[in-house]
């Protein structure tokens, strides 16, 4: 099992430019989850999906950014013009459908708006 | 509402010092509690669940129902237990109610 795989690792983009990220779930695993982190700070939360469906999109900025993950393929975090503020680390976790479980995350991907 | 509260968002304690990292939290029914650590740069990692009850590099953590807590302890710190960790609360059973982080505390290890 490759665990989460998240793409890019690194990612720079100029202001205004689109920046998309994207999100390979676990082998198994039907729920995603984003959460941004800015330098020095703590996780939070920005939208919970599972495949063709957003659960819960709470955290999400009311512009700019969207989120999907679609019935095939990776699940992709997309933030349209972007401004400096956008540069942090977006890490994504996945989850199975039932049971008792946790989370498990990728390694992130980290932003750099110039 | 459910919600997890890490009181501290910086702990600094000396090399050999015990650890007590605090988690409080609210739910109405029986959540599963996760501790999870990160270092620097590095993807979060489960470091503890309460159902197992066991200890992971010194560290264990009790949930205790009438306090609604689950701290994280350890008797003697290490340097290399630096990192920021993150308490978090399941809703068990109930699929579409997303796991709750809460906002981390820094542990900074003191020669």
């Amino acid at each position: 099992n490759a665990g989460v795989m998240q793409n890019p690792r690194h990612l720079v983009r100029r202001r205004g430019q689109e920046a998309r990220l994207r999100c390979s779930p676990m082998k198994g695993h039907s729920h995603v989850y984003w959460y941004r982190q800015l330098p020095e700070e703590g996780l939070k939360f920005m939208v919970y999906l599972q495949k063709e469906n957003i659960i819960d999109e709470s955290g999400m900025p009311k512009e700019r950014f969207s989120a999907e993950f679609p019935k095939e393929g990776p699940s992709i975090l997309r933030i349209q013009q972007v401004v400096r503020g956008d540069s942090a680390a977006y890490f994504c976790a996945s989850s199975p459908q039932t049971g008792v479980d946790t989370i498990y995350f990728g390694e992130g991907s980290w932003l750099t708006v110039v | 509402a459910q919600r997890v509260t890490q009181p501290e968002k910086l702990l600094s304690v000396f090399k050999g010092a015990p650890v007590e990292l605090k988690c409080n939290y609210s739910y109405s029914g029986s959540p599963e509690l996760f501790w999870y650590v990160q270092y620097s740069r590095q993807r979060l990692q489960l470091l503890l669940r309460h159902i197992s009850r066991e200890s992971i590099k010194g560290f264990t953590a009790d949930l205790n129902k009438g306090e609604t807590s689950f701290h994280l302890k350890k008797p003697f710190a290490q340097e290399e237990d630096s990192a920021m960790y993150y308490c978090a609360l399941s809703p068990h059973m109930n699929r579409d109610d997303k796991i709750i982080f809460g906002k981390g505390t820094r542990l900074h290890i003191l020669p």
